[in-house]
């Protein structure tokens, strides 16, 4: 089993709707958790770091973790084709950053 | 602004050279820098964690004669690939840890390493 899964997509969403990221992890020791957009050629870009269960919400983008279910979400309400990016869900395990495969998302007018 | 700066952005060397990739945190200090590989279409690969003052800890399959990282002072670890041969081509990203609630890491904007 993977440390992080995620799927790799592509998950194509219209714009203006929402665009819903998963990721699930495999350390239940876990305490803390990533979302990076990365455009193709480029670095990684920090979106979200969530740490509690729940929700937590910034702008557009809202992650949720669920620590129980060793599950991570990001929600990007009115999607623009900006967004069309692959998303890194990653974990901070030990000492170190897991990273999933990513999810390629695309948004279409 | 950037947090972290990677320098070149792109380099292009010859077979059986050597390569050197500089990460510098700007306006913070960084006991713990980390690099990592990224092929084509690929995830992220962690390749080493760099440590201020002492060895850096490689994963597994990577060998640490071949991609040597030194971490000398708490703004700058370098990532040197020896010998580098074509198959060494890939996208070379550090990154760097602020310590604080929750640990925070930001990268680096990359590195292009091109091996002909």
């Amino acid at each position: 089993q993977k440390e992080v899964e995620q799927n790799s997509g592509p998950l194509s969403v219209p714009e203006g709707a929402i665009a819903s990221l998963n990721c699930t992890y495999s350390d239940r020791g876990s305490q803390s958790f990533f979302w990076y957009r990365q455009y193709s050629g480029k670095s990684p870009e920090l979106i979200m770091s969530i740490y509690s269960n729940g929700d937590k919400e910034d702008g557009r983008f809202t992650a949720q973790l669920n620590k129980a279910s060793q599950y991570v979400s990001l929600l990007i309400r009115d999607s623009q084709p900006s967004d069309s990016a692959t998303y890194l869900c990653a974990v901070y395990n030990t000492d170190k950053l897991i990273f999933g495969t990513g999810t390629r998302l695309q948004v279409f007018p | 602004g950037a947090v972290v700066s990677q320098h070149p952005s792109w380099v292009i060397c010859k077979s059986g050279t050597s390569v050197k990739i500089e990460c510098r945190s700007l306006d913070f200090q960084a006991t713990t820098m980390f690099w990592y590989r990224q092929f084509p279409k690929q995830s992220l690969m962690l390749m080493a964690t760099s440590n201020e003052g002492s060895k850096a800890t490689y994963e597994q399959g990577v060998e640490k004669d071949k991609f040597l990282i030194n971490h000398a002072s708490l703004t700058l670890s370098t990532l040197t690939v020896t010998s580098a041969h074509p198959e060494d081509s890939s996208f070379y990203i550090c990154s760097a840890d602020i310590m604080g609630p929750g640990n925070t890491i930001y990268f680096g904007e990359g590195s292009w390493l091109t091996v002909v």
